[in-house]
């Protein structure tokens, strides 16, 4: 079966500009993960959708970023505007549903540089 | 989630054995531990998950000890393709949603 499928893969921008990331999940996963990786850390969880509904956002800093997952399908994560600190990888990740016993499977990621 | 410990890294030998161990003494009775590893430049991967009894599958096998405050992760004979950061996670069973929270995790060298 296809993977997690992620564009763009490599990302430059300016600070205060804007930038958007797709995400297209397995087929038939329920939820929808975005995790920011800083470099030298691991993933950070952004946030989590169950089929379009967001069920964890504690971690977003929805000054400046949104996702939304229209359809329950695909997702797009944007961030509005971009600050040097938001330099890292974004990983989007999917289940098939958000169950403690059920693994996640993540894409290639989006590397993001701010300057 | 309970609180994970692991070495900040380990160091293999090729064909070698290796045992990558993982404190979580504040886990609950109904906490799974799930271990990912990830790449270089690679998104994290799924490796294994176990709750009370040691699991296996074709990546590694997963020991769980039998407090549950402890396990260990083996990999029977390391390549240069594990080379990689290991990562065990509690996640917290409670609650409407779940979730992985990721540590610094094991960087795993293998030597040639």
């Amino acid at each position: 079966e296809a993977g997690v499928a992620q564009s763009p893969r490599y990302k430059i921008i300016e600070k205060r500009q804007s930038v958007a990331f797709w995400c297209n999940p397995i087929s038939g996963h329920a939820t929808l993960y975005w995790y920011q990786q800083i470099l030298g850390q691991g993933p950070k969880l952004l946030i989590q959708f169950q089929n379009n509904g967001v069920v964890d956002d504690s971690q977003l800093p929805k000054d400046r970023f949104s996702a939304e997952r229209l359809k329950g399908v695909d997702s797009t994560l944007k961030i509005q505007p971009a600050k040097l600190e938001d330099s890292a990888v974004y990983l989007c990740a999917s289940s098939p549903r958000g169950d403690r016993d059920r693994e996640q499977y993540f894409g290639p990621g989006t590397r993001l540089t701010v300057t | 989630d309970a609180k994970t410990t692991q070495p900040n890294s380990m160091e293999s030998n090729e064909e070698e054995p290796v045992h990558l161990p993982c404190n979580h003494s504040t886990i609950s009775g109904t906490d799974y531990i799930h271990w990912y590893r990830q790449l270089p430049s690679q998104g994290p991967e799924y490796v294994i998950h176990g709750l009370t009894s040691n699991v296996n599958n074709r990546m590694a096998s997963l020991a769980i000890a039998e407090d549950r405050k402890s396990s260990t992760l083996i990999l029977h004979r390391a390549t240069l393709r594990d080379a990689a950061v290991y990562y065990c996670i509690a996640p917290n069973s409670g609650g409407s949603n779940y979730k992985l929270t990721f540590g610094k995790g094991t960087l795993l060298t293998v030597n040639p």
